[in-house]
């Protein structure tokens, strides 16, 4: 079954860390650039950050620029997003999205894992 | 960044409608644009991309038009379970990707 399973979300305290995963299967993990798109409690769609298919290039909103990381391990068809230095505004679900070949949008996403910043 | 404005934020339509959700972008982005569908507690599904092709698997009752800065989505005749909310995307420049705020579609 094609599918992304998102993992790592939890409960951290303001300043915390936490790394996220996203593991992929039932297609070829490796030719697809994948992204991290979160959403906080009840509202919208933001993007957070984008990797291409062997890593060359990688995109982060300004929102998480310098505190959060992308990186992928394509032998191990997943995707990761470390968070640090987290704040009360980056509480969300956390999805990972592929994005479709030959820029059609985002055609496959996760079912998402909620990241609660709380002290 | 490209702000991408949708309209509008909700409305509230009967089973058999027709619907038009509009999606206007601040600058030009040609028709890289995605339509997406989200109902409560799961994630978002791709209905439509290049601003009017249909993914594969959603049904021919949903339609996209549009380019540059003006879009629209379409609910040829409302099932239920096409109440949700919809996201438009701009994938034209990036970084970031830019969604839309969101309408929320409600049974009347």
């Amino acid at each position: 079954e094609v599918q992304l399973v998102e993992s790592g979300g939890g409960l951290v305290k303001p300043g915390g860390s936490l790394r996220l995963s996203c593991a992929a299967s039932g297609f070829t993990f490796s030719s697809y650039s994948m992204n991290w798109v979160r959403q906080a409690p009840g509202k919208g769609l933001e993007w957070v950050s984008s990797i291409s298919s062997s890593s060359s290039y990688i995109y982060y909103a300004d929102s998480v620029k310098g505190r959060f990381t992308i990186s992928r391990d394509n032998a191990k068809n997943s995707l990761y997003l470390q968070m640090n230095s987290l704040r009360a505004e980056d509480t969300a679900v956390y999805y990972c999205a592929r994005e479709g070949t030959g820029r059609r949008g985002f055609d496959l996403w996760g079912r998402g894992t909620l990241v609660t910043v709380s002290s | 960044a490209i702000r991408m404005t949708q309209s509008p934020s909700s409305f509230s339509a009967s089973t058999g409608d027709r619907v038009t959700i509009t999606c206007r972008a601040s600058q030009g982005i040609s028709s890289y644009l995605a339509w997406y569908q989200q109902k409560p507690g799961k994630a978002p599904k791709l209905l439509i991309y290049a601003a009017s092709t249909l993914q594969s698997g959603v049904p021919s009752r949903f339609s996209g038009s549009g380019s540059g800065t003006d879009f629209t989505l379409t609910i040829s005749c409302l099932q239920s379970e096409d109440f949700a909310t919809y996201y438009c995307q701009q994938y034209y420049s990036y970084p970031p990707y830019t969604f839309g705020q969101g309408t929320k579609l409600e049974i009347k």
